[in-house]
């Protein structure tokens, strides 16, 4: 199995700063690398697939990047509504696997 | 808009087979691969598995032994059966939509899901 390794596995930050998630593939996967939001009591959302392609409707704030094991989500400017718990996820072999989660909170 | 819906029994006894069926509206089953997530209490995402409307199955090898996925193309639904439950099957069971995207390679990502399903596993 593939396991995604995210750092850290949470955080507290202020409004408007640049928050910075890293996943790390235990092997290479190219760029395909997937990022959720799961806002509390809420089912996960996609925000980024293929490592860095923003999803319709997302906001321009998040952006994505990385190839082959290392992996980066930036939330820059960080809204209020940002607080939630990001995933990233391997969308290539299966088993799927998820990183373990980065708690987003708001200072 | 493609929305999917998870539906099935809240509390299920220890031993017994959970089951779940996902109901999709707005897409056709007949494309695509669609699996079931869950989510232990305060924990994160754990893929169970995904069916294809072929048939064909793909499971988590940790949950292999118990898990039965299967389609009914006719009510546009796929549902999960989980045998031999135990307390650390409680969780919050997700459906959602494995799209493949790519043309000379594929990859896939999860782009649409259902609202969660409960289940607690108790006597």
């Amino acid at each position: 199995d593939i396991q995604m390794t995210q750092s850290p596995s949470s955080l507290s930050a202020s409004v408007g700063d640049t928050v910075t998630i890293t996943c790390r593939a235990s092997q290479s996967i190219s760029s395909y690398v997937n990022w959720y939001q799961q806002k509390p009591g809420k089912a996960p959302k996609l925000l980024i697939n293929v490592a860095s392609n923003l999803q319709s409707g997302v906001p321009s704030r998040f952006s994505g990047s990385g190839f082959g094991t290392d992996f980066t989500l930036t939330i820059s400017s960080l809204q209020p509504e940002d607080l939630a718990t990001y995933y990233c996820q391997q969308g290539y072999y299966t088993p799927r696997t998820f990183g373990q989660g980065t708690k987003v909170e708001i200072k | 808009q493609v929305q999917l819906l998870e539906s099935g029994p809240g509390l299920v006894k220890p031993s017994e087979t959970l089951s779940l069926t996902c109901t999709v509206s707005g897409a056709s089953l007949s494309s695509d691969y669609w699996s079931w997530i869950r989510q232990p209490p305060g924990k994160g995402l754990e893929w169970i598995g995904y069916i294809h409307y072929s048939g064909s199955t793909n499971y988590n090898p940790s949950l292999k032994s118990r898990v039965t996925i299967s389609v009914d193309t006719s009510k546009n639904q796929f549902s999960l059966n989980l045998s031999s439950v135990t307390a650390a099957d409680t969780a919050v069971y997700y459906c959602a939509r494995d799209h493949r995207r790519g043309t000379t390679s594929y990859y896939y990502d999860m782009d649409i899901w259902g609202k969660g399903t409960t289940v607690t596993v108790s006597s």
